[in-house]
């Protein structure tokens, strides 16, 4: 068990142009959730994945983000035709129900649009 | 819906002092508590939470945090703090609910510095 995997670490992005985040939760984790966190600000939640099915999304996910977990493992957030208000730390994490919120989270992807 | 409320932007803190950040939430239900670090340009690392049972509850690192019912509080406190313990600290709130989304509410942080 390596935790919670996100990749890249960092991505520079003009506007405009369209991005895609990958996270890997804990294997056993059947619940994944995507945040994201602006300067200054604590995480928002944006989304929450139950295996494969994305059962809740935040008013924060605009049209231009979706985001997809396919066969219930890892899961992808994609934002088309970025914006600088886009520029964020977005943070993945995974749980266990049966761990009792035992959230863990990974190292999060430094989104930067210019 | 529920908030969190983490009064102090930033708190400074000479090496060896004790420690006590405070948050405050709003639920209507029994809440799930959590305290996380963030360190700079990292993800976020459970310190501990509260579910039910004793409210005063340990968590790693030497910390430790009191949930208070009456007062709607769950500050986190650790009684002599080490400069690795500067980072960024959060406290969250979950719904105390079966099913559905359940995703933490974050408060804005607390910026721990510490002072040699």
């Amino acid at each position: 068990d390596t935790g919670v995997s996100q990749d890249p670490r960092h991505k520079i992005t003009k506007r405009g142009q369209n991005v895609t985040f990958r996270c890997d939760p804990i294997s056993e984790h059947n619940r994944l959730y995507w945040y994201r966190q602006t300067l200054g600000q604590g995480p928002e939640f944006l989304t929450y994945f139950q295996n494969e099915a994305q059962l809740e999304k935040s008013r924060l996910l605009s049209d231009r983000f979706s985001a997809e977990r396919p066969k219930g493992s890892f899961s992808t957030l994609e934002i088309q035709r970025t914006e600088q208000g886009d520029s964020a730390m977005y943070l993945c994490a995974s749980s266990n129900r049966q761990g009792n919120y035992g959230y863990t989270f990974g190292s999060g992807t430094r989104l930067t649009v210019v | 819906a529920q908030s969190v409320t983490q009064p102090d932007i930033h708190i400074t803190v000479s090496e060896g002092a004790s420690l006590e950040l405070r948050c405050n939430y709003s639920y209507g239900a029994t809440p799930y508590l959590f305290w996380y670090v963030q360190s700079p340009g990292q993800g976020l690392q459970l310190l501990l939470k509260y579910f039910s049972g004793d409210t005063l509850v340990q968590g790693i690192k030497g910390f430790e945090a009191e949930f208070k019912r009456s007062q709607s509080s769950f500050n986190l406190r650790k009684p002599s703090v080490h400069w690795s313990d500067a980072a960024e600290y959060f406290c969250a709130v979950a719904p105390y609910s079966g099913g559905g989304a359940d995703g933490l509410t974050f408060g804005k942080g607390t910026h721990l510095i510490i002072q040699p």
